[in-house]
């Protein structure tokens, strides 16, 4: 199966600040990439998506970059606010088959 | 619309006891998938349903693991007997398909805690 790995595991930012997530996948079949945003004792959450047919999208603070040929994907939340505290999950996916595999997490922590 | 509920919230068992946890899914999704989260980990695909067909269980301990989906519909998954290691939070969670402004939901969980 495919297999999501992401950097860093913890991420520690100034409110207003940067912060960006990078993942990379193993199977060159995946092409769709969500990434997904864990409050404490909450549930996954959906906060960004990408097709394999597009190199960049933004939604507001958000943007998400993939590079399909050196088969690895980023986010990027700018200006950070205490409230994006959260595990952020990157994930790939075959829109095909459906599936759906998840990195190991980042905790990010944005410091007031 | 409704949400993908999860049952129990917790459970906490003894090892080598049996627990099942059960997921309705939302209605008219097609695929679920149980996910095993230990703590401080990502999610980690146990089995992913396709209507009441597995499509892949290649990551399920088919020795002590065991799920199904009647009907296409609610699924359970047990654990029987129950290790330690199996402590972690059970995650359900449906999809229509997957793509560009469609998404997987996730249920809120059940955490089991295997003592």
């Amino acid at each position: 199966g495919e297999n999501v790995e992401q950097h860093p595991s913890t991420l520690s930012v100034q409110e207003g600040d940067s912060a960006v997530i990078k993942c990379t996948y193993s199977d060159s079949a995946s092409n769709y990439f969500p990434w997904y945003k864990q409050e404490l004792g909450k549930r996954p959450q959906l906060i960004i998506d990408i097709r394999s047919n597009v190199g960049e999208k933004k939604d507001q603070r958000i943007a998400v970059t993939l590079n399909k040929t050196a088969k690895h994907f980023s986010l990027h939340i700018t200006e950070t606010q205490p409230e994006d505290s959260a595990v952020y999950f990157c994930a790939a996916c075959q829109t095909g088959a459906n599936n759906l595999f998840f990195g190991t997490g980042t905790r990010l922590t944005v410091i007031p | 619309e409704a949400g993908v509920a999860q049952s129990p919230r917790y459970k906490i068992i003894e090892k080598r006891q049996s627990v099942a946890f059960w997921c309705n899914p939302i209605s008219g999704h097609a695929t679920l998938y149980w996910y095993q989260q230990i703590l401080g980990q990502g999610p980690k695909l146990l089995i992913q349903f396709q209507n009441n067909g597995v499509v892949d269980d290649s990551q399920l301990p088919k020795d002590r693991f065991s799920a199904e989906r009647l009907k296409g519909v609610d699924s359970t998954l047990k654990i029987q007997p129950a290790k330690l290691e199996d402590s972690a939070v059970y995650l359900c969670a449906s999809s229509a398909y997957l793509g560009e402004n469609t998404e997987a939901f996730f249920g809120q969980g059940t955490r089991l805690t295997v003592v």
